[in-house]
């Protein structure tokens, strides 16, 4: 059964904490996405890549960056959180182009920053 | 700008009947049109999908309809089943390269039995 998979359903952390948040596809694709979710928001893109070391911003860049050394890998980076970054976020994954099925999303993880 | 937008929060239908979510959008650049279905705590799910070049597509209970000269879309359920009961995402995409996706801020649907 393909798969993105979010390393934490849960975390808490700290004001000032300097927090990686890890997600995994074994589907190949090559494009990856990062995406918060909030009550009355919906999602919105925080950053894409579309290749290993590539990376692009979403509307939603700031606070944040991003980690790909390998295709199967992309990785959030809070350098700082803040309270305001508390949030369910959610990885996914996609080939690009075409007929296309969408996204595959992961499970989420739900960042409690105190 | 909101490009995606589910004006309606909540929707509230009986068991058996038809429930029709309701989804706008302001860019006409989008080519591809999805629906997710979201259950709480979980990821987003891939529910059914159109081409801007189409106007209906039918999976099962579920079909979703685009009018592109009100560029507007909408997905129906016939029936409805309490299992149905989450929260609908719809979503665009601008570009098949990096194929990113815009979303609604969700439509959440409770079916009653």
């Amino acid at each position: 059964d393909v798969k993105v998979t979010q390393s934490s359903r849960y975390l808490v952390k700290r004001t000032g904490e300097k927090v990686f948040l890890e997600c995994v596809q074994d589907m190949d694709h090559e494009n990856m996405f990062w995406y918060r979710q909030d009550p009355g928001l919906g999602l919105r893109l925080i950053y894409f890549s579309y290749d290993v070391k590539m990376k692009e911003k979403g509307d939603i860049p700031e606070g944040y960056s991003v980690s790909r050394e390998k295709k199967e890998r992309f990785s959030l980076i809070l350098e700082s959180a803040s309270t305001n970054q508390t949030s369910m976020y959610l990885c996914a994954s996609s080939r690009p182009g075409g007929d296309w099925g969408g996204y595959t999303f992961g499970s989420g993880t739900r960042l409690t920053v105190v | 700008d909101q490009q995606v937008k589910q004006n309606s929060p909540s929707l509230s239908v009986q068991e058996g009947r038809i429930s029709i979510l309701n989804c706008d959008y302001t860019n006409s650049m989008f080519d591809y049109f999805l629906w997710y279905k979201k259950y709480p705590a979980e990821g987003p799910t891939f529910l059914i999908s159109i081409s801007s070049i189409k106007d209906k597509n039918e999976d099962g209970r579920f079909t979703v309809f685009l009018n592109k000269s009100a560029k507007h879309l909408s997905l129906h359920i016939v029936p409805s089943q309490p299992g149905d009961s989450a929260v609908y995402f719809c979503a665009a995409r601008k570009d098949s390269g990096y194929s990113t996706l815009t979303f609604g801020k969700g439509t959440m649907l409770l079916v009653s039995p």
